[in-house]
């Protein structure tokens, strides 16, 4: 069974950093892209990042690009994103999915609330 | 960027009607390319169609895809108890790769 566990999500200040991990199971993950998806409270699904399955090609949205990174670890079959200079409207479920086109498998996703 | 927009914002209809979803987009989407989900209040996404009109594993046949070129469509042919929530349509192709509709809400009339 596939399974994908976010961790690392919590309130932070704004200016701040925060770290998510995604921990996958069930599947080859070294053999995946991965994606990271974030969706405001109320509101609907913004892809964020997105990385190759060796990690040698990574893709942002404008909103995050220069702020956020995405890394993997095959090794640990493990997926992150580092976040910096979080913004209120950084605030949202933050969900890791895996596909290439399109997003066959998601984790539970993890909140993430940027407020002082 | 593609952007995508999904009509109408909320359709309101009663267990057994069918249901027609849009999803437009701003350029043309090669079909490969075009997926739709669905979310649950409280739920993850789930993924219903990929390649504009191939069902997902699991996903009952009343969920069909169909479209090309900027015009897609979501139907529902027959909608059960469990198909109320939102869909979103989801494409993948130039920069900055992919990108959602703002979703179409299924309620119950």
């Amino acid at each position: 069974e596939v399974q994908l566990v976010e961790a690392g999500g919590g309130l932070v200040q704004p200016g701040g950093s925060l770290r998510l991990s995604c921990a996958a199971s069930g599947f080859t993950f070294s053999r995946n892209w991965m994606h990271w998806v974030r969706q405001a409270p109320g509101k609907g699904l913004v892809w964020v990042s997105h990385i190759n399955n060796d990690g040698s090609s990574t893709t942002y949205a404008d909103s995050v690009k220069g702020r956020f990174t995405i890394s993997r670890d095959n090794a640990k079959n493990t997926l992150y994103l580092q976040m910096s200079s979080l913004r209120a409207e950084d605030t949202a479920v933050y969900y890791c999915a895996s596909g290439g086109s399109y997003f066959d498998y998601w984790g539970q996703g993890t909140l993430v609330t940027v407020s002082s | 960027e593609i952007v995508l927009t999904q009509s109408p914002g909320t359709l309101s209809l009663s267990p057994g009607e069918r249901a027609t979803l849009s999803c437009r987009a701003s350029q043309s989407v090669s079909s490969s390319y075009l997926a739709w989900y669905q979310q649950k209040p409280g739920q993850v996404p789930r993924l219903l169609i990929y390649g504009a009109s191939s069902r997902a594993t699991g996903i009952p046949d009343r969920f069909s895809g169909s479209g090309s070129g900027t015009d897609f469509t979501l139907t529902i042919s027959r909608l059960e108890p469990e198909d109320f929530a939102v869909y979103y349509c989801q494409q993948y192709g130039s920069s900055p790769g992919w990108t959602f509709g703002q979703g179409t809400k299924v309620e119950i009339k």
